[in-house]
């Protein structure tokens, strides 16, 4: 079975532009969350979807926003890209329950806005 | 003040030490996870815990509820224990994981 998988890997973007991250959970997992790893940190979190609604928002500006697709896929957008948006984009998926649910993660977008 | 610090912030051993990684959080939660962090990104899940003590092989985790602390320890430590450990905590029902920075562990031959 698939794990949690991420596209790109890697992406380079200028000052301005607009991305689009995208990730597949495993089978079977209804939960998407989103997390931001700038370099030298621990992961910061930005969104949570469960069956397709926003469950969940970090810190961050509203250039950041998310959709959950009816397959529990989801992709992360961020638009007017800063400098300071580059970093290891993390997508984990999980069984949703009280809390006590292992999560499982992708092996990340790695941004880099120049 | 972070509500999860971790220590050390760097951890450099000779194959074969018993490594210790200490992790502390300010908040109430409903589990500890310690996760593992190679160069490249990747994250994997190590243990997720609630009371007491796991292990998985070379890898022991305890957690102390009422102190509010958790420790990793690896026994026999190799070189490809080399990377990044990271201490995570979730809690409620809204599933949302607050990290410490991680420890950079580096296990020399």
């Amino acid at each position: 079975d698939a794990g949690v998988t991420q596209s790109p890997t890697h992406l380079i973007k200028t000052r301005g532009q607009q991305v689009t991250l995208r990730c597949s959970p495993i089978s079977g997992h209804k939960s998407v969350s989103w997390y931001q790893q700038v370099l030298g940190q621990g992961p910061q979190f930005i969104f949570q979807y469960y069956e397709k609604e926003e469950r969940g928002r970090g810190n961050f500006p509203d250039r950041f926003s998310a959709r959950q697709f009816p397959n529990y896929s989801s992709e992360l957008n961020v638009n007017a890209l800063l400098l300071g948006d580059s970093a290891l984009y993390l997508c984990a998926s999980s069984i949703p329950g009280q809390g006590n649910t292992e999560a499982f993660f992708g092996q990340g977008t790695r941004l880099t806005v120049v | 003040k972070n509500e999860v610090e971790q220590s050390p912030q760097n951890l450099t051993a000779q194959e074969g030490e018993f490594i210790t990684i200490n992790c502390s959080y300010s908040v109430g939660i409903s589990a500890l996870h310690w996760l593992q962090q190679h160069p490249g990104g990747g994250i994997v899940s190590l243990f997720m815990l609630s009371s007491g003590k796991k292990k998985h092989g070379r890898l022991i985790a305890t957690i102390n509820i009422q102190e509010k602390h958790s420790s990793l320890h690896i026994t026999a430590s190799h070189p490809r224990d080399s990377a990044v450990y990271i201490c995570a905590v979730s809690g409620g029902s809204n599933y949302k994981l607050t990290f410490g920075k991680g420890t950079l562990l580096t296990v020399n031959p």
